[in-house]
Parts: C-alpha cells; sequence; structure tokens
C-alpha cells in the first residue's frame, strides 16, 4: 500500500521566521501536489511538481520534488498569518489510480 | 474560484435517520469524488465516478451510497446514520485528463 508521511504533524511559529515541511514515501509517485486547507473549507490546490529534481515557487513558498520521485518539501520564507492551515501533499496511487493523501502539517503562524 | 458547492454545511441528527448530502459543480468536471476526512487524518476516498450512471466505491469502505444521474450531481446519502458516520464529509471533481481536483467546503456531521 501507498503511503505517503508528512512531517511535522504540528507546528507553530511567529510570523516572519521560515518553515519547512516534508512528504515523504517509499513508493514512487509519477507526480505530487500539494493543497492547503484552511478551517472550516476543502483543500485548494497549491502546485503539482512533476520531474524529479524539480523547485518550483509560488511567491514565498518553494517546492521540491525529490530526485527519485519519491519525496517532497515545502518550504516558506516569512511566514505569515495568512499561511496558517493544513498543508497536504497527494498524488496518484493506491488499488484504483486514484489521489491518496498525506495526514498532513497544521501551521499555525501567530502575529 | 471553484464552482462546487456542498449542502448542508453542518448537519446534527439523531441515530437511524436518513441523510442526503448534497454536492453540485457547474465547470462540466466528469469525474467527481466524495471523501471521508477526521480530524487530523488525511482524507480517504469513498466514493467516485467518472461520469453519468458510473460510481465506484473508493479505498475506504463506507456503508453510504451515491448516485450520479446528472454530470453536475453527485448525492451521498447514508440509510441509517450511526454516530460512527460522525466526520466531515468533502466533495471534489475534476476534468478528464488532469490530476487536480476542486474541492467543495465539505459537511460536517454529526450524529448523536
Amino acid at each position: 500500500t501507498q503511503l505517503l508521511e508528512q512531517s511535522p504533524q504540528f507546528l507553530s511559529i511567529q510570523e516572519g521566521e521560515n518553515l519547512t515541511v516534508y512528504c515523504n514515501s517509499s513508493s514512487v509517485f509519477s507526480s505530487l501536489q500539494w493543497y492547503r486547507q484552511e478551517p472550516g473549507e476543502g483543500p485548494v490546490l497549491l502546485v503539482t511538481v512533476v520531474t524529479g529534481g524539480e523547485v518550483k515557487k509560488l511567491k514565498r513558498l518553494t517546492f521540491q520534488f525529490g530526485d527519485a520521485r519519491k519525496d517532497s518539501s515545502l518550504h516558506i520564507t516569512a511566514a505569515q498569518p495568512g499561511d496558517t492551515g493544513l498543508y497536504l501533499c497527494a498524488g496518484i496511487g493506491g488499488s484504483q489510480g486514484n489521489l491518496i493523501f498525506g495526514k498532513g502539517t497544521k501551521l499555525s503562524v501567530k502575529p | 474560484e471553484a464552482d462546487i458547492y456542498q449542502t448542508p454545511r453542518y448537519l446534527v441528527i439523531g441515530t437511524g435517520k436518513k441523510i442526503t448530502l448534497e454536492c453540485s459543480q457547474t465547470m462540466g468536471h466528469d469525474k467527481m469524488y466524495w471523501y471521508q476526512q477526521d480530524p487530523g487524518m488525511e482524507l480517504h476516498l469513498i466514493h467516485y465516478s467518472y461520469g453519468v450512471n458510473s460510481t465506484e466505491k473508493g479505498d475506504l469502505s463506507s456503508e453510504s451510497t451515491v448516485s450520479r444521474i446528472r454530470t453536475e450531481h453527485f448525492p451521498l446519502t447514508l440509510e441509517s446514520a450511526r454516530p460512527s458516520h460522525t466526520s466531515q464529509y468533502l466533495c471534489a471533481s475534476s476534468e478528464s485528463g488532469t490530476e487536480t481536483q476542486y474541492f467543495g467546503p465539505g459537511t460536517r456531521l454529526l450524529v448523536l
């Protein structure tokens, strides 16, 4: 069974700090997606990484896909309270080829 | 911004009641999905559909049923709700050939 393990599970930081969250698997994924979910809402796609070693930047967010396509990281520079939310990684897998999700990293950025 | 809607947003109901959670999308997407998400846990796929009259069970076994009579509508029904059904239910849709899923705001269900 393909699993996506995310770490840390919880992260509480002050505004202005940098942080990195991780998404790891023992399986190879053709691509990985990162979603952010705010309280009371559904997840919203941030980025899809498809090539091993790929780095994508979205303003203060930097996403990296591991060379072996088994892991990914999300780095946030100068975090802001608006970055608060649950960050989920997801990849195509499972017995039916649908998206499988990690448990997420719950980020809290305090002003 | 995604045009996918779920109603109700919150539902508190007694054991044994029949409930239907509504999900509609106006993007013309062929694929639709239902996920169950408990606090601090990952999303688990419970049902999906690749088009009208197509429904399949997901990776997580569920006592709920779904139907897809119209492209834009994918309701989920629980014939007899139980406390173990208490959870958040998220609906999503995607365009064929893409992996990006657009999620609704979810329905928080509490069965007493």
